[in-house]
C-alpha cells in the first residue's frame, strides 16, 4: 500500500527555515498538499497542489515535490508556526496521511 | 462561511454502536464529496471514509470495513457515519471534511471541530 513517511519532528530557531519532508514511492507523480494543526483544533490547509497556498495563508509557507519527496518549507519562521504538520495525497482515490512532523519553535 | 459542526460522539462500550452526523452550512452540501477523518489521542490523522456527492459511491478504510456506514443526506445538508462493533482502537477525535478539487488535484480544503469517540467498559 502507498505510504508517506515525514520526520517525527523538527526544531527551527525564530526568524529561520523549517523544511519538513514527505516520503513515498513516486510521490513526484501526485500532487501533494500539506496541513497544518495546532493542540486542540482542526487541520487547517497550508499548501495543495504542491505549492499552492490558500487565501490568508502566510507567504512564508512553501512546498515542492519531485521524485519520491515532497518538502513544506516554513521560511522566517514564527512562534505561531509550532504545530504538528501533515502531508496528504491520494492513491486510487484513497486518501493517504503523512506519519506527521512536530515543529517546534525555540 | 463555510461551517461543519460534528456532533454524536460520546462514550460507547466495546461491541457497541454510535451514530456521528456533520451538519453542513455555507456552502452548496450536495456539489462536494465528504470524508470522515480520525485522529487517536496523540497519534496522527487517518483516513476513514468516503461519500460522493450524490450518495452512489462510498469507500472505508481496511480498518472500519464492514463496519462503519458512511451516508448523507443532502436535503439536510448533513453527513453521517454509523459506526458499528466498536473497538477500542476506534477511539478518537472524528473530523468531517470537504473534499475540493482544483482540476486533477483534491485536498480538504475545511474541516469540522471533531466529535470524540471514546469505546471503554
Amino acid at each position: 500500500s502507498f505510504e508517506l513517511t515525514q520526520p517525527p519532528s523538527v526544531s527551527v530557531s525564530p526568524g529561520q527555515t523549517a523544511s519538513i519532508t514527505c516520503s513515498g514511492d513516486k510521490l513526484g507523480d501526485k500532487y501533494a498538499c500539506w496541513y497544518q494543526q495546532k493542540p486542540g483544533q482542526s487541520p487547517v490547509l497550508v499548501i495543495y497542489q504542491d505549492t499552492k497556498r490558500p487565501s490568508g495563508i502566510p507567504e512564508r509557507f512553501s512546498g515542492s515535490n519531485s521524485g519520491n519527496t515532497a518538502t513544506l518549507t516554513i521560511s522566517g519562521t514564527q512562534t505561531m508556526d509550532e504545530a504538528d504538520y501533515y502531508c496528504q495525497a491520494w492513491d486510487s482515490s484513497t486518501g493517504v496521511f503523512g506519519t506527521g512532523t512536530k515543529v517546534t519553535v525555540l | 462561511e463555510v461551517q461543519l459542526v460534528e456532533s454524536g460522539g460520546g462514550l460507547v462500550q466495546p461491541g457497541g454502536s454510535l451514530r456521528l452526523s456533520c451538519a453542513a452550512s455555507g456552502f452548496i452540501f450536495s456539489s462536494y464529496p465528504m470524508h470522515w477523518v480520525r485522529q487517536a489521542p496523540g497519534k496522527g490523522l487517518e483516513y476513514v471514509s468516503a461519500i460522493s456527492t450524490n450518495g452512489g459511491n462510498t469507500y472505508y478504510a481496511n480498518s472500519v470495513k464492514g463496519r462503519f456506514t458512511i451516508s448523507r443526506d443532502n436535503s439536510k445538508n448533513t453527513l453521517y457515519l454509523q459506526m458499528g462493533s466498536l473497538r477500542a482502537e476506534d477511539m478518537a477525535v472524528y473530523y468531517c471534511a470537504r473534499k475540493r478539487c482544483s482540476g486533477v488535484s483534491c485536498f480538504f480544503d475545511f474541516w469540522g471541530q471533531g466529535t470524540l469517540v471514546t469505546v471503554s467498559s
